[in-house]
């Protein structure tokens, strides 16, 4: 059975603060890590990782893969409240759902 | 439309009764996933429509559950005989298939409460 964890399950930070988000996983026919950012109801996309230690940066967050030991890192810098939220990491399978599996999340806090 | 539309946002409903939740995804996505989310918890996988093809029904967690698909279009998730443990956030996502890797838009999602 797949199997995505996240740590920690929640992290509660202050404002300027440089955070690192944890996403192992155990997927069958592996073929991309995704993050997502959930504030509300809505997850909304953040990065794709296919290729291990390739690093994509979109503004303060950046990410990158390790597929030899099967983990992710989500890293926010000089975070903001506006970073507060869950942050999902999902692993996508080629298997029969041919869907994805998500963590539980990191419910992100930062305080002003 | 210009994103994955669900309705309704919010539903209260008392056990027993049946509900009914819609989700229009963006045009042209053939692949329609439904997800739960439980308080506090992740993304629980319910079911997968891709294209024409027979949808992949294996998260529904009891025959309570069904949901339909007609073409590429609307999806209804039906619950019937609601339980409280079916309080939840139902959200719905499409993506675009056909050898792209996925990338998955989701709804606002419904929240579910059963008094």
């Amino acid at each position: 059975e797949d199997k995505v964890v996240q740590s920690p399950l929640s992290l509660v930070v202050h404002e300027g603060d440089t955070v690192t988000l944890n996403c192992s996983y155990e997927v069958t026919n592996f073929r991309s890590l995704l993050w997502y950012k959930q504030e509300k109801k809505a997850p909304t996309f953040l990065f794709m990782l296919t290729s291990s230690g390739i690093e994509k940066k979109s503004g303060r967050l950046s990410s990158i893969l390790d597929k030899k030991e099967l983990f992710s890192i989500l890293n926010i810098t000089a975070t903001q409240t506006g970073d507060s939220a869950v942050y999902l990491c999902a692993g996508d399978s080629g298997g029969g759902a041919d869907g994805l599996t998500f963590g539980k999340g990191t419910h992100l806090i930062i305080q002003p | 439309g210009a994103g994955v539309s669900q309705s309704p946002s919010n539903k209260v409903t008392e056990k027993g009764k049946d509900v009914e939740l819609r989700c229009d995804p963006i045009s042209g996505h053939t692949a329609l996933y439904w997800y739960r989310q439980r308080l506090g918890q992740g993304l629980e996988f319910l079911i997968y429509f891709q294209g024409n093809s027979a949808p992949d029904k294996s998260g529904l967690p009891s025959d309570r559950f069904s949901a339909e698909r007609t073409g590429e279009s609307v999806s209804t998730l039906t619950i019937q005989r609601t339980q409280q443990e079916d309080s939840a956030v139902y959200l719905c996502a499409s993506s675009q298939r056909g050898g792209r890797l996925s990338e998955l838009f989701f709804g606002s999602g419904t929240q579910l409460s059963v008094l």
